[in-house]
């Protein structure tokens, strides 16, 4: 599976949208793209992903290059709930059940 | 309600024990997962399985060892040779096979070293 890359940390003020980076520039034809978010000391939960097309459902939107070597999550009106590491995975669609590679995450700060 | 427990939430080991987490799920999933997360750290695959009494071993396997005798039970036992078992331990499952393969994720183990 391809790898991916985010930055450490990102701040957002509350009501406003989060935008939060992924780099994948090594992804191939089928692999997918998935996002999960994990608060403090729980397990992580899924957001949502996406293969070429942009994706939206209740939690957030799912934007994605029309090359797929990057993507963009978006939390369009951030909560103080919202505060969490998010993780940016690449996996193929037949991977069934293989290595899921989890990176280091972004680190997204929602401020009051 | 469906999904994944993990127990317990906190476990103590003494120096040289075996100690035994467990996972179990009733969302009929075929894949289950075992990671490891220090603190400030992404998570880290230990252990793997796809299917009932076969499983792999994931990037940091040493120390640990696993069983899948049942579908809805994946239990891991971190062994004395783990020197530095403190961390925070995470079991998922995922529905093999499927284009929506997402992973849904225990509420973890923290383990800690008398």
């Amino acid at each position: 599976d391809a790898k991916t890359t985010q930055p450490p940390s990102m701040d957002c003020a509350e009501g406003r949208a989060a935008n939060l980076p992924c780099n994948h520039s090594t992804i191939s034809g089928n692999e997918y793209v998935y996002w999960y978010r994990q608060i403090h000391s729980q397990g992580p939960q899924y957001i949502i992903h996406g293969l070429k097309n942009n994706e939206t459902n209740e939690m957030a939107s799912l934007i994605i290059t029309e090359d797929r070597k990057s993507s963009t999550l978006i939390l369009p009106h951030a909560t103080l709930r919202d505060t969490a590491v998010y993780y940016c995975i690449v996996r193929g669609q037949y991977n069934q059940g293989g290595k899921l590679i989890f990176g280091q995450g972004t680190e997204l700060s929602v401020k009051p | 309600d469906g999904g994944i427990t993990q127990s317990p939430k906190y476990l103590f080991r003494k120096e040289g024990q075996n100690v035994t987490l467990s996972c179990e799920q009733n969302l009929n999933h075929d894949a289950m997962y075992w990671y490891r997360q220090d603190p400030g750290q992404g998570l880290r695959l230990i252990y793997y399985s796809q299917i009932v009494n076969d499983f792999q071993k994931g990037d940091i396997a040493e120390g640990y060892s696993v069983s899948r005798e049942k579908k809805e039970s994946f239990p891991l036992t971190v062994t004395s040779a783990q020197k530095n078992p403190t961390a925070f331990y995470l079991c998922a499952s995922s529905d093999r096979g499927t284009t929506n393969e997402k992973l849904f994720f225990g509420s973890g183990t923290q383990l800690s070293v008398l």
